[in-house]
C-alpha cells in the first residue's frame, strides 16, 4: 500500500516563528513531491513542488526531500496567520499522485 | 489565466438517486484529474485522463462511478446509484501534461448524500 504519512496536527506556533512540516512517504518509487494549503472549505492550492534531493526556497517556504529517508518537509519562516490552514503533502510515482491527510497549522497572532 | 471550473458547486441527493458533475480545465492543460476528499482526509485520487484517453481509474468504483472526456477538454464524472458514503468533496485538477505534473485544482463539488 501506498501510503503518505502526516502528522494531523494541530500544530500551532507564534506570528513570526517558523513553522515545520513533515511528512514521510512508503513507496520508493516517488519521483515528485508537493506541498499544498487548503484553507477551510477551500480547495488545495499548490505552494511548493521539489523533484530532486536538498532544499527549494520559495520565498517565505523551503521544502526539504530527502529520498532515502522518504522524507518531505516545509519550513514556513516568518509565519503569518493568514499561514493557518491544513498543509497536504503528496507524492507522484507513475501516473499515481498520493496525498497525505494533511496537518492543520495555526499561527497565532 | 482563467482556473479550473467546475460546477455545481453543492449537491444534495438522496441516496440511490445519480449525480453528475462538471470540469473545464485549464486552457492548454492535457492532463486532467478527478478526486474525492471526504472531511478530514486528503484527496483520493479517482481517475485521470490525458487528452481524451484514461490513463489511469484503478480507485475509481467502477460498479457506480463512471466519467468521460470525449472531446479532450471538459470532463463529466456520474455517480449511478449513489450511496451515503459518496458524500464528499469531488475536486477537478489539471496539469499541462503527465510529466509537467504540478496539478491546479478547481473550487470542488461538495455532495451530500441523504
Amino acid at each position: 500500500q501506498k501510503e503518505v504519512e502526516q502528522n494531523s496536527g494541530p500544530l500551532s506556533v507564534p506570528e513570526g516563528a517558523i513553522a515545520s512540516l513533515n511528512c514521510t512517504y512508503s513507496d520508493r518509487g516517488s519521483q515528485s513531491f508537493f506541498w499544498y494549503r487548503q484553507y477551510s472549505g477551500k480547495s488545495p492550492e499548490l505552494i511548493m513542488s521539489i523533484y530532486s534531493n536538498g532544499d527549494k526556497e520559495d520565498g517565505r517556504f523551503t521544502a526539504q526531500l530527502n529520498k532515502a529517508s522518504q522524507y518531505v518537509s516545509l519550513l514556513i519562516r516568518d509565519s503569518q496567520p493568514s499561514d493557518s490552514a491544513t498543509y497536504l503533502c503528496a507524492a507522484y510515482n507513475n501516473n499515481d499522485m498520493r496525498f497525505g491527510a494533511g496537518t492543520r497549522l495555526t499561527v497565532k497572532p | 489565466e482563467a482556473g479550473v471550473a467546475q460546477s455545481p458547486r453543492y449537491k444534495i441527493i438522496e441516496k440511490r438517486q445519480s449525480v453528475a458533475f462538471w470540469c473545464n480545465p485549464i486552457s492548454g492543460h492535457a492532463t486532467l484529474y478527478w478526486y474525492q476528499q471526504i472531511l478530514g482526509q486528503g484527496p483520493k485520487l479517482l481517475i485521470q485522463f490525458q487528452n481524451n484517453g484514461v490513463v489511469d481509474d484503478s480507485q475509481l468504483p467502477k460498479d457506480r462511478f463512471s466519467a468521460e472526456r470525449l472531446k479532450g477538454v471538459d470532463s463529466t464524472l456520474k455517480i449511478q446509484p449513489a450511496k451515503l458514503e459518496d458524500s464528499a468533496v469531488y475536486l477537478c485538477a489539471s496539469s499541462l501534461t503527465l510529466t509537467a505534473n504540478e496539478q491546479f485544482f478547481g473550487p470542488g463539488t461538495r455532495l451530500t448524500v441523504l
